[in-house]
């Protein structure tokens, strides 16, 4: 079966700290894509790679950044986290052109 | 800009009865078509993919339907069941940039 793992299942970081979230996929998927969910939002996208060390900027890139050095692994950081970047947060993989597969989500509250 | 739109909101049935969840989207030219389901505090789960070139895709009790022409998509489910409450997402693949997704409809079947 596809699996798409995302480290965290709840995270509480304090304002200013730096964060790691990490997102593991197993099928060998070119493409891996991070999102934030929030109500009345709907699902933003904040960054997305289609290879290894190649990364583009989605719709709501700032104060992210991110980093694809395997195929396997995107890892999502923020920098300097902030309390508007308490959020829902979906890592999601995917072979070109075809369905998306989505982690568990990591649900990020900051302090 | 390109936009998906998913219009209820939200969406209340009894058990059992047939339903049609709707998705629009504002460009033709697509390469494919997505619904997922989200479990409250969950990931995204793909239910059935349509590419341009389909009409309809069928799983189960479920049966999504594709009209580039008019910009448009729906979402049959038939004999709805209390499991069936969650929300569904549309998402279409643009071909330029990742997946647009639509702010989902909240469907609950009552028992």
């Amino acid at each position: 079966d596809v699996k798409v793992t995302q480290s965290s299942r709840y995270l509480v970081k304090r304002t200013g700290e730096k964060v790691f979230l990490e997102c593991v996929q197993d099928m060998d998927h070119e493409n891996m894509f991070w999102y934030r969910q929030d109500p009345g939002l709907g699902l933003r996208l904040i960054y997305f790679s289609y290879d290894v060390k190649m990364k583009e900027k989605g719709d709501i890139p700032e104060g992210y950044s991110v980093s694809r050095e395997k195929k396997e692994r995107f890892s999502l950081i923020l920098e300097s986290a902030s309390t508007n970047q308490t959020s829902m947060y979906l890592c999601a993989s995917s072979p070109p052109g075809v369905k998306l597969f989505f982690g568990s989500g990591t649900q990020l509250s900051v302090l | 800009k390109q936009e998906v739109t998913q219009i209820p909101a939200a969406l209340s049935v009894p058990e059992g009865e047939n339903l049609v969840l709707n998705c629009s989207f504002t460009d033709s030219a697509i390469y494919n078509l997505q619904w997922f389901r989200q479990d409250p505090g969950k990931g995204l789960t793909s239910l059935l993919l349509i590419q341009s070139s389909q009409r309809e895709q069928t799983s189960g009790r479920l049966n999504a339907s594709l009209d580039k022409s008019s910009g448009r998509s729906t979402l049959y489910i038939a004999a709805s069941q209390p499991g069936d409450s969650a929300t569904y997402l549309c998402a279409v693949d643009f071909g330029v940039t990742p997946l647009v997704f639509g702010k989902g409809t909240r469907l609950s079947v009552i028992a």
